[in-house]
């Protein structure tokens, strides 16, 4: 299967400070999707990609999609103990409905 | 509304016993899902349905049977499961629209069942 890249492997920072995490692949993806999941419970979508070099925010969170369509970067602006959690970075091939998640990105925020 | 209900939450089972997982969305997505996540791993696909028809079916044991009744449900029948199936059960689904010269194809998920088997 795609293999989707993610690094850091997991992040320790002190509340307040910022956050960027990236997400790399082999192949063209059309979407790409960033979700953050906490323990027991169903990953929650954060950010939708859908354009090549598209920037996006939602609240503290800005993501963008890379000109190649291969990769996808998630900055967290000032981060808060709510933030703790697994970010995962995925995405559908151009065709089909089969998506495929990168390794997953812990964050633990030290108040 | 981006919701997909999952239930049960939790389930305990045997392993002789038989349940089922169930999902539900009206989103009018087509495409529905069923993954297996274990701790801290990404989630792992076991089964896509397109159109109420199985399209995927990742090499799944056959103690797991899915079942799609309609375009709004999905299934999941659990029969003789092992230790090692305990996991998040994860549904999910999707559907793909195009907007200008945007493909946009984004997949939604449940929030799980936790599943124990013992």
């Amino acid at each position: 299967g795609q293999q989707l890249n993610q690094s850091p492997q997991s992040m320790f920072i002190q509340e307040g400070e910022d956050v960027s995490m990236n997400c790399t692949s082999s192949s063209i993806f059309n979407t790409w999707l960033w979700y953050k999941q906490d323990p027991g419970e169903g990953p929650v979508l954060l950010i939708a990609l859908y354009k090549a070099g598209e920037l996006t925010s939602n609240g503290r969170l800005t993501a963008q999609f890379g000109i190649t369509r291969k990769d996808s970067f998630l900055n967290i602006s000032a981060s808060i103990p709510s933030d703790v959690g697994i970010y995962f970075c995925a995405g559908p091939l151009e065709t089909g409905n089969q998506f495929y998640f990168g390794t997953g990105t812990s964050l633990t925020v030290i108040p | 509304d981006t919701e997909v209900t999952q239930t049960p939450k939790h389930l305990v089972m045997g392993m002789t016993n038989k349940k089922s997982l169930k999902c539900e969305q009206h989103m009018g997505h087509r495409a529905m899902y069923w993954y297996k996540q274990k701790a801290k791993k990404p989630p792992e696909l076991m089964f896509v349905y397109s159109y109420e028809k199985l399209s995927i079916n990742e090499s799944v044991p056959s103690r797991f049977s899915p079942e799609c009744p309609n375009s709004s449900l999905l299934n999941l029948h659990l029969h003789a499961l092992q230790p090692e199936d305990s996991a998040l059960y994860l549904c999910a689904s999707s559907q793909i629209q195009r907007t200008g010269e945007a493909l946009k194809n984004i997949q939604y998920f449940g929030a799980g069942t936790r599943l124990s088997v013992l």
